[in-house]
């Protein structure tokens, strides 16, 4: 089944302690993204990847970083989370990399992050 | 930059009824993709159509259609015969092509099915 995955689906952290949030995807999409979700806000791109090795900054990065040595996977990393933090995020991806406008992008099923 | 807006937090539809949920755009690039998306309560984001700025008919999907109105930036969705399972939170999205890729979200709007 194409899918886009995401682990963990909850956690609750505290303040400084550092924590990956993985996302893996079957499609062989070149495009990958994060994105968080807060009420009223819709939601907000944090960081995306055109392709290996590929990484931009996206509206919201202040406090992540991501990595793409692999195209399947596009871990999120929080190196010193605060309450601000806590949120919904996403994974998506799509299959182009970056020329059309029109290429569909697929969410996984979201992680809840909690951070005390 | 991009932006797009919902007006509508919240609605409530009649069991079988038609519904609109309002979307307006703003960009300064021709060529971009408006996306629909449902968000049950389990909070998975699921895919429902898409419209391209140079299509010259609107889209459909099923019960999904998408009003686009290019010269008023506007692209509402229309959901026929409402179901019960059509209670969701609604996004209408945008990208434009020299923008990264990114999907530039309006806030939403909060459907609700009354049987």
């Amino acid at each position: 089944e194409a899918q886009v995955t995401q682990n963990p689906r909850y956690l609750i952290t505290v303040t400084g302690k550092k924590l990956t949030v993985t996302c893996s995807q079957n499609m062989n999409h070149e495009y990958m993204s994060w994105y968080r979700q807060d009420p009223g806000l819709g939601l907000r791109q944090i960081y995306y990847s055109m392709n290996v090795e590929v990484t931009d900054k996206g509206d919201v990065p202040e406090g992540y970083k991501v990595s793409r040595k692999e195209k399947r996977n596009f871990p999120l990393i929080l190196e010193s989370p605060s309450p601000n933090q806590t949120s919904l995020y996403f994974c998506a991806s799509s299959l182009d990399a970056g020329t059309l406008s029109t290429d569909t992008q697929y969410f996984g099923p979201g992680t809840r992050l909690t951070v005390l | 930059a991009q932006k797009i807006t919902q007006t509508q937090p919240g609605m409530f539809v009649q069991e079988k009824e038609a519904v609109t949920l309002d979307c307006t755009y703003d960009t300064s690039d021709p060529s971009y993709g408006l996306f629909w998306y449902k968000q049950p309560s389990s909070g998975e984001m699921i895919f429902l159509i898409y419209q391209g700025s140079y299509d010259q008919q609107n889209a459909t999907e099923g019960r999904y259609s998408l009003n686009f109105q290019k010269a008023r930036k506007s692209a509402n969705l229309v959901i026929s015969a409402s179901q019960l399972g059509d209670s969701a939170m609604y996004f209408c999205a945008m990208r434009v092509r020299n923008a990264g890729n990114m999907l530039t979200f309006g806030g939403g709007t909060r459907l609700m099915v009354k049987p």
